[in-house]
């Protein structure tokens, strides 16, 4: 079985400074992984996705990771961080399930950032 | 397109009360999931369907928890008695043969 540890719970940076959050993964084949976001009490919304083709995976307000096999990773950055990005943010695999040809999200425990002025 | 679409948006609900959660999923996706996220934590998938067939049903505690496709459309999640721990929300998704879920806006359950 497929699985994703996020190794901090809680991050806080100062508003213009970088942002990590840290993501390991565990998998017996090259997999799918997925960063999203989720505000307070509002929906899921997908960051940035990796599927095997480039290794630093550009998504939308700024953010980007960099899949590492060596290293089992998944860290999402940001260079700059703005009050805006406070948010809970998962690391997500992709597990198929070949009997039926279809696949299932298993989620990170999550990552609360917050930024502080 | 049309969106995932949940109802009922929130629902407060005695302990040993029943309660239904509806999910539309989008039009042509074979496949549906049912999410719980309790508060602080990341979802944790309950049933998975293949059209109207159940794909994956491991962590659904099925003396509490039912849930159905017909027609391979719409699904219902029920949750009957409620445990005060149900408390959470209920998240429905949606995906086609690629890989790409599509999430609905879920469904706060409060028990007390």
């Amino acid at each position: 079985a497929q699985s994703v540890t996020q190794l901090d719970s809680h991050v806080s940076v100062s508003e213009g400074t970088p942002v990590l959050l840290r993501c390991n993964y565990s998998s017996s084949y090259s997999p799918s992984l997925f960063w999203y976001v989720q505000h307070p009490n509002k929906g899921l919304q997908l960051l940035l996705k990796y599927t095997s083709a480039a290794t630093l995976v550009k998504g939308i307000n700024g953010f980007e990771a960099e899949f590492k096999k060596s290293e089992t990773s998944f860290h999402l950055t940001k260079p700059s961080a703005h009050m805006s990005d406070a948010a809970e943010y998962f690391c997500v695999v992709s597990e198929s399930t070949p009997t039926s040809g279809t696949y299932k999200y298993i989620f990170g425990t999550g990552t609360r950032l917050k930024v502080l002025a | 397109e049309a969106g995932v679409a949940q109802s009922p948006r929130y629902k407060i609900i005695e302990k040993r009360q029943s309660v239904a959660f509806w999910c539309n999923p989008i039009s042509g996706h074979a496949t549906l999931y049912w999410y719980q996220q309790i508060l602080g934590q990341g979802p944790k998938l309950l049933i998975q369907f293949q059209n109207n067939g159940v794909v994956d049903d491991s962590q659904l505690p099925k003396d509490r928890f039912s849930a159905e496709r017909l027609k391979g459309v719409d699904s219902t999640l029920k949750i009957q008695p409620a445990k005060l721990e149900d408390s959470a929300v209920y998240l429905c998704a949606s995906s086609a043969t690629n890989y790409g879920y599509t999430f609905g806006s879920g469904t706060r359950l409060t028990v007390v």
